[in-house]
């Protein structure tokens, strides 16, 4: 069964820390993997994408990391703000079908 | 970027009624939708696949006649939950698939069915 898991669930850090996401999947199979932001009410955004061959994407203060033959992958932040204070949602694509993770809900307190 | 509105943004209804949700795609053609609903605290679940101009696919333990999807042109999409129960209630967010295989979502729907 292809499942996705994020840890931790939720993260309450002061402004300015660096911190670290973690998703993991069972399946890697993957065709690629996305790390979105969902905010409360809103949709979704894209934050970056990594195909199976590549091992990072960067995106200003973002870094994604995909380590495929562990079956993981880590959204690093960098300096972290208050507005970055929102879900994270790591989405592994199998063939034509996007599995999702729970998410890790970030609070960035000033 | 690309842009998918997603209308309406929250709905509240009695049970027994329908309710249709519209996803359009604004500034790109999208053959295909996918649309998610996520209960509180849980994964976005895949429900179904809507693919223009074909009958849409749906997920194991997916009710085709009680979530009716169509999607009669390259830029609008919809799903009706007939016959909603207090159980449908959930966030319902539909995505399009953009350039370079990135996913493009709705704003969501919060259904509420009293």
């Amino acid at each position: 069964k292809q499942e996705v898991t994020q840890i931790p669930a939720a993260l309450s850090v002061p402004e300015g820390e660096n911190l670290v996401l973690n998703c993991s999947f069972t399946d890697s199979a993957i065709y690629n993997l996305q790390w979105f932001r969902q905010d409360p009410g809103k949709g979704l955004t894209s934050l970056l994408l990594i195909q199976s061959s590549q091992r990072e994407q960067t995106s200003g203060r973002l870094n994604a990391s995909l380590d495929k033959s562990s079956g993981r992958s880590t959204l690093y932040i960098a300096a972290s703000q208050p507005g970055d204070s929102a879900t994270y949602l790591c989405a592994v694509l199998y063939g034509n079908k996007l599995v999702f993770g729970a998410g890790t809900i970030l609070r960035v307190k000033s | 970027g690309a842009v998918v509105s997603q209308h309406p943004s929250r709905v509240i209804c009695k049970s027994g009624t329908s309710v249709k949700i519209e996803c359009r795609s604004l500034d790109f053609q999208a053959t295909t939708m996918f649309w998610y609903r996520q209960f509180p605290k849980q994964s976005l679940m895949l429900m179904a696949t809507s693919n223009e101009g074909s009958k849409a696919t749906y997920e194991q333990g997916v009710e085709k006649d009680k979530f009716l999807i169509n999607h009669a042109s390259l830029t609008l999409s919809t799903l009706t939950v007939t016959s909603a129960h207090p159980e449908d209630s959930s966030f319902y967010i539909c995505s399009a698939p953009g350039q370079n295989e990135k996913l493009f979502f709705g704003s969501g729907t919060q259904l509420s069915v009293l």
